[in-house]
């Protein structure tokens, strides 16, 4: 069975500043990996997704994460947060033919 | 516009009573879930379906109930049964079981 662990529960960050939202998994096949965000009283909406290749995926909004088999971690990353990034982002595992796993969210907070 | 769309956004229900809630998609999708999220616990699978006809229950399923008698319906019932059935329930669908999820924009049940 897949499981997900989102490392942090809220991360503060200055406007301006990089972010890294911290995202690792366990499965014994290869996975597929997402991050979603959402915003308050919102659904969910994918920023970027990892199905295979290329392990840096770029995705909306300037965001990007790598997928490191070897540390099985799929980080989230963006070189400079503006205030319109607050809200919780959600990192989820699958694979082929079965159901979705999602992290327990993280809330980032951006600082004026 | 293809998307999910969930109604109604806010709902309020006496305890004791059932209440359905309704999602709709017009994307073809085969998948579709029904999730749970209250604060800090993330996104809780309730029930999935990959097809007409026949659905599997998630990781909380007691106290609800589903069908998916067409492909584009996959409506939830919170009945009496569940304890504690405020929350904000978000709907979901994906082309192949696993691959990315599309939301809806979720209901927000209270039980008083």
């Amino acid at each position: 069975a897949q499981s997900v662990t989102q490392l942090d529960s809220q991360v503060p960050v200055f406007e301006e500043a990089p972010v890294e939202l911290r995202c690792n998994y366990s499965s014994s096949v290869s996975v597929y990996l997402f991050w979603y965000v959402q915003y308050p009283n919102q659904g969910l909406q994918l920023l970027l997704k990892y199905l295979s290749g290329s392990t840096l995926v770029k995705g909306i909004n300037g965001f990007e994460a790598e997928f490191n088999k070897s540390q099985t971690s799929f980080h989230l990353r963006k070189p400079s947060v503006h205030i319109s990034d607050t809200a919780e982002y959600f990192c989820a595992v699958s694979v082929r033919d079965d159901k979705i796993i999602f992290g327990k969210g993280t809330r980032l907070h951006i600082l004026p | 516009d293809g998307g999910i769309t969930q109604s109604p956004k806010y709902l309020f229900r006496k305890e004791g009573q059932n209440v359905t809630l309704s999602c709709e998609q017009n994307l073809n999708h085969d998948a579709m879930y029904w999730y749970r999220q209250d604060p800090g616990q993330g996104l809780r699978l309730i029930y999935y379906s990959q097809i007409v006809n026949d659905f599997q229950k998630g990781d909380i399923a007691e106290g609800y109930s589903v069908s998916r008698e067409k492909k584009e319906s996959f409506p939830l019932t919170v009945t009496s049964a569940q304890k504690n059935p405020t929350a904000f329930y978000l709907c979901a669908s994906s082309s192949i079981r696993g691959t990315e999820a599309f939301f809806g924009q979720g209901t927000r049940l209270t039980v008083v």
